[in-house]
């Protein structure tokens, strides 16, 4: 079992949907959530940064942690055909911040 | 520039042949983190420097693969005898500070490489 589970897709969408990623994991020793944005032949862009359980909004962007399901969310509103893209997520302990990943889910929101 | 920045951005090798992956981090961040990237999967993490020390290498599939960041700047990853499944993207984050903290990862594009 990974340590991060999370869907691959591919989820479409209609442009201006809400769009709702979804990850579970397993290493209770987790403190710091991340969702990652990356497109074709680019590097993981961090979207959303979080420590511990709650809600962080940015923008049309807003990340959930649940400590005690070990479910991780991410919101999107008013989808973008630019949002189009493989959104990872993932967990650290901390300390020097060694990040674990989910697979990504690929996101294409048609216009 | 501002990012990350890692060379060649492709790769191309033939089995058996030795290959060295550059990255260039962002200037006065002291973390430096080596990720493998195989086709549709998450970023496997690799290696992990603290300025010059590497720390934990951990991740290092086999005494094939080596890194270096001999000044705590620049920092090569080199991969000796290369073969078939060593086909992957090889991605370098850094970040501000060291360990105990909680600054996140900024990642470069990428070294794109395949083994023939």
């Amino acid at each position: 079992q990974k340590e991060v589970e999370q869907d691959p897709g591919p989820l479409s969408v209609p442009e201006g949907a809400i769009v709702s990623l979804n990850c579970t994991y397993s290493n209770s020793a987790f403190q710091y959530f991340m969702w990652y944005r990356q497109y074709s032949r680019k590097g993981p862009e961090l979207l959303m940064y979080t420590y511990s359980s709650g809600n962080k909004e940015d923008g049309r962007f807003t990340a959930q942690v649940d400590k005690s399901s070990k479910y991780i969310s991410l919101f999107i509103r008013d989808s973008q055909p630019s949002d189009s893209a493989t959104y990872l997520c993932a967990g650290s302990s901390g300390g020097y911040q060694k990040v674990t990943f989910g697979i990504g889910t690929k996101l294409q929101v048609i216009p | 520039g501002a990012g990350v920045s890692q060379s060649p951005r492709y790769k191309v090798a033939k089995r058996g042949q030795d290959v060295a992956l550059r990255c260039d981090p962002i200037s006065g961040h002291v973390s430096l983190f080596w990720y493998q990237q195989a086709l549709g999967q998450g970023p496997e993490f690799l290696t992990y420097f603290q300025n010059e020390a590497q720390l934990d290498k951990s991740g290092l599939p086999s005494d094939r693969f080596f890194a270096e960041r001999p000044e705590g700047s620049v920092s090569t990853l080199k991969i000796q005898r290369t073969q078939q499944e060593d086909s992957a993207v090889y991605l370098c984050a850094s970040s501000l500070v060291g360990a105990y903290s909680n600054q996140p990862q900024h990642f470069g594009d990428g070294t794109r490489l395949s083994i023939l």
